[in-house]
């Protein structure tokens, strides 16, 4: 087992592009968590997915980030129209189920806006 | 408000000293928590639960509800304990909430 995929590790990009991120879980995990860690801060909650549903959205910022976890395929973090606010380190999480209390991470997307 | 506050951003020790990292959390229902830990190039990983009551790599943790507290304790640290240790709340709503982390040297 490979164990939760993150892609890119490393992405950059200029203001007003999109970055997309990948997360594939765990083989048999159809629980998935966003997380996002700015410098000097924690791990902060953004999103929680089921395949193809959102459970719990309420910690992305209201505009320009959405998530999705279709049927088939990675869950994909997609942040519109980036600035510089944005770059952190996103990490991906699953799990087996929603309170098994182990989350199985992802090794990180690096967002890096210019 | 749900929070984990992790005070120390690093702790230095000796190799054989005792390690206490510390984690306080503020949460009014029955808590859930966890000390997760990231070794050098290496994920993110749990390393205990509350609800365990287990000692994993020598490390122990006692939650106690009077001082929502959770410290991370090893009597003896040893070079290979080095790493990133996050302490987590889990708010029973899909939320595992984490603390800033703890960076934990500890020296030859």
């Amino acid at each position: 087992n490979a164990g939760v995929m993150q892609n890119p590790r490393h992405l950059v990009r200029r203001r007003g592009q999109e970055a997309r991120l990948r997360c594939s879980p765990m083989k048999g995990h159809s629980h998935v968590y966003w997380y996002r860690q700015l410098p000097e801060e924690g791990l902060k909650f953004m999103v929680y997915l089921q395949k193809e549903n959102i459970i719990d959205e309420s910690g992305m910022p209201k505009e320009r980030f959405s998530a999705e976890f279709p049927k088939e395929g990675p869950s994909i973090l997609r942040i519109q129209q980036v600035v510089r606010g944005d770059s952190a380190a996103y990490f991906c999480a699953s799990s087996l189920s929603a309170n098994t209390g182990e989350l199985f991470f992802g090794e990180g997307s690096r967002l890096t806006v210019l | 408000a749900q929070r984990v506050t992790q005070p120390e951003k690093l702790l230095s020790v000796f190799k054989g000293a005792p390690v206490e990292l510390k984690c306080n959390y503020s949460y009014s229902g029955s808590p859930e928590l966890f000390w997760y830990v990231q070794y050098s190039r290496q994920r993110l990983q749990l390393l205990l639960r509350h609800i365990s009551r287990e000692s994993i790599k020598g490390f122990t943790a006692d939650l106690n509800k009077g001082e929502t507290s959770f410290h991370l304790k090893k009597p003896f640290a040893q070079e290979e304990d080095s790493a990133m240790y996050y302490c987590a709340l889990y708010s029973g709503t899909y939320k595992y909430i984490f603390g800033t982390g703890t960076r934990l040297k500890v020296l030859a």
